[in-house]
């Protein structure tokens, strides 16, 4: 099956800070997402980005299908944005498979 | 609209005993799927339905779980005998099913068997 790698997978930022989240996967791929887990554990959908680049707010997101390879920016960091980020794939038809995510912790 | 919906948020049980999840997806969605989040690890997938059909269980432990969706809409998951490793996060998705959908997900139960 298609694996999944994130890093790095832990990242600990002070306000303000910019970071980037990598995601690699195997293959090729119909359907890729990015979430954000809470501390609640609520899985909140930030992108779905198979291919292309979209920007929503503070957070962007860019897929390289053909090197398969998505990207997650998030500038100027806040505390609410600390928790587990999970990128996630799959082919059409087939159920996501995820990563092991990444933990990012924000300070003031 | 309203999102996907879980039921209950909380459960602890003994071991060796019996329990069961609910979901209930985003009206209109065709696709459900169960996945289970042990501490510390990404959601793995148990179950996928397509309307009232079965698409791939294949990872899910079939001596202790089962689950159904009559109908094509609500679906319940259930564990028995529950084990201390069965202790995780069971997740609900939904998903409209065509092409370049994404999938949404409720916010899960914790279980946890001691």
């Amino acid at each position: 099956g298609i694996q999944v790698e994130q890093s790095p997978p832990d990242l600990i930022l002070q306000e303000g800070a910019n970071s980037t989240l990598r995601c690699n996967f195997s293959d090729s791929v119909n359907n890729l997402q990015w979430f954000h887990q809470n501390p609640w554990g609520q899985l909140i959908n930030l992108f779905y980005i198979p291919s292309g680049t979209k920007q929503n707010g503070r957070l962007s997101a860019t897929t390289v299908a053909t090197e398969r390879y998505s990207l997650l920016y998030i500038s100027s960091s806040q505390t609410t944005d600390s928790g587990v980020y999970f990128c996630a794939v799959g082919e059409a038809g087939t159920a996501l498979i995820f990563g092991k995510g990444t933990t990012l912790s924000v300070s003031s | 609209e309203a999102g996907v919906a879980q039921s209950p948020r909380y459960k602890i049980i003994e071991k060796r005993q019996s329990v069961a999840f609910w979901c209930n997806p985003i009206s209109g969605h065709a696709t459900l799927y169960w996945y289970q989040q042990i501490l510390g690890q990404g959601p793995k997938l148990l179950i996928q339905f397509q309307n009232n059909g079965v698409v791939d269980d294949s990872q899910l432990p079939k001596d202790r779980f089962s689950a159904e969706r009559l109908k094509g809409v609500d679906s319940t998951l259930k564990i028995q005998p529950a084990k201390l490793e069965d202790s995780a996060v069971y997740l609900c998705a939904s998903k409209w099913g065509g092409v370049g959908t994404e999938a949404f997900f409720g916010q899960g139960t914790r279980l946890t068997v001691v």
